[in-house]
């Protein structure tokens, strides 16, 4: 499969606890993206990388949230202190630089107790 | 900021019929993309379509076509002959020429398929 992937798909967690999801983008794919989608809502940009540089942090949600792409090739969304509002699909997306269509991952499912 | 309207929260169409998704926007920029995008349950987006702001000619995917009207900031998806494949949820999407930024996506349309 040379999709984009996402690790783990589901993750049940109780408040306060610290979550860390993982995002392969397609091998060639130099621009990765993270957004938040809630139920009932459209996705929502958090935050995205061009290699291993992040680009545009300022849409990250809260300082709990935090990303890397430390290689340039995966990428880590982690949310530290989870609280109920958190409850939400995390989906990552990849693209190249100059191309327009975005590839989107199947998300994790986070559901904070 | 821009932003993005989709007012139909749910439409429904007979199979092999034409159905119509309407979605407007809001920015300030001369030139951007547009998008509509695909979410079928439990499954991930996929691209349907998409539209360069700077030109004039609506673009078309098989059975997918969109009207474009840049002066009314309107961007509606046509789905012609109808599929029970096609039953998903529908979101616009934009992204401005400037700013290689995420996508500003609306709230969306389900999309149900009468057999």
């Amino acid at each position: 499969d040379t999709g984009v992937s996402q690790d783990p798909r589901h993750k049940i967690t109780k408040r306060g606890q610290n979550v860390t999801f993982r995002c392969d983008p397609i091998s060639e794919h130099n621009r990765l993206y993270w957004y938040r989608q809630t139920l009932g809502q459209g996705p929502e940009f958090l935050t995205y990388f061009q290699n291993e540089a992040q680009l545009e942090k300022s849409r990250l949600l809260s300082d709990r949230f935090s990303a890397e792409r430390p290689k340039g090739s995966f990428s880590t969304l982690e949310i530290q202190r989870t609280e109920q509002g958190d409850s939400a699909m995390y989906l990552c997306a990849s693209t190249l630089a100059g191309h327009n269509e975005q590839f989107f991952g199947p998300g994790t499912r986070l559901t904070v107790l | 900021a821009q932003t993005v309207t989709q007012s139909q929260p749910e439409m429904s169409v007979q199979e092999a019929e034409t159905v119509t998704l309407s979605c407007t926007y809001d920015t300030s920029e001369s030139d951007y993309y547009l998008f509509w995008y695909k979410q079928p349950p439990s499954r991930q987006m996929i691209l349907v379509i998409r539209q360069e702001a700077y030109k004039q000619q609506n673009a078309t995917e098989n059975r997918f076509s969109v009207n474009f009207q840049k002066a009314a900031k309107s961007f509606s998806l046509k789905i012609s002959d109808s599929q029970l494949g096609d039953a998903a949820m529908y979101f616009c999407a934009y992204r401005s020429s400037f700013t290689p930024d995420g996508l500003t996506f609306g709230k969306g349309t389900h999309l149900i398929i009468q057999p």
